[in-house]
């Protein structure tokens, strides 16, 4: 069964510091990836995706996402954190054939945001 | 206008009732889901349905129910509710089965006392 791991469920930084929220997979294929937001009392939303394409996947709000086969990772970074990125981060995997379109989620991590 | 919506967004019931849980989405899609999100903030997918027909059925008691009226709406219906129940319910739809982005409802985050 694939499963993902998100190492540090709760990651702060400084205001236009740098953003890197860690997802590892696992998979005997590589699988499709995804990072998801969740802002405090509201649904997900879809950051980015890897589906076997670019390795390098850039999303919204300047978030981007480098898919490394031989590190079995797909780690969430942005350059410079804003106030606004505060919120609960989820990385997800989706088998490449099968399994109909079930998504596994991490555990999902907490970033915060100080001045 | 919201893409996918759930109603009610506040549940507040008592243990042993029964409630039920709307989705509707107006983005045309043939597949919805409902996740479970516990108070870990840990998501769990629990049934899917493609085109009003069940295609996920995760290991969740018989007391959920599923009801997809049509490919617009998938309903959820729990019966005797516990306390480990509570928890926020997402819906989500995705243009189809084998089609990899989901769109997620605001959720509706039910508490059972």
């Amino acid at each position: 069964a694939q499963s993902v791991t998100q190492l540090g469920s709760h990651v702060s930084v400084s205001e236009g510091a740098l953003v890197l929220l860690r997802c590892n997979y696992s998979s005997s294929v590589p699988p499709y990836l995804f990072w998801y937001v969740q802002y405090p009392n509201q649904g997900l939303q879809l950051l980015l995706k890897y589906t076997s394409a670019a390795t390098l996947v850039k999303g919204i709000n300047g978030f981007e996402a480098e898919f490394k086969k031989s590190e079995t990772s797909f780690h969430l970074t942005k350059p410079s954190a804003h106030m606004s990125d505060a919120a609960e981060y989820f990385c997800a995997v989706k088998p490449v054939t099968g399994g109909g379109n079930k998504l596994t989620f991490g555990t999902g991590t907490q970033l915060k945001v100080e001045l | 206008d919201t893409a996918v919506s759930q109603t009610p967004k506040y549940l507040v019931t008592q243990m042993g009732n029964d409630k039920s849980i709307k989705c509707e989405q107006n983005l045309g899609h043939d597949t919805m889901y409902w996740y479970k999100q516990d108070s870990k903030k840990f998501l769990k997918i629990m049934f899917s349905y493609n085109n009003k027909e069940l295609i996920i059925n995760e290991t969740v008691p018989n007391r959920f129910s599923p009801k997809s009226p049509d490919k617009a709406h998938l309903n959820l219906h729990i019966n005797s509710l516990e306390l480990g129940d509570s928890a926020v319910y997402f819906c989500a739809s995705s243009q189809d089965d084998s089609y990899y982005e989901q769109y997620f409802g605001p959720g509706t985050r039910l508490t059972v006392t």
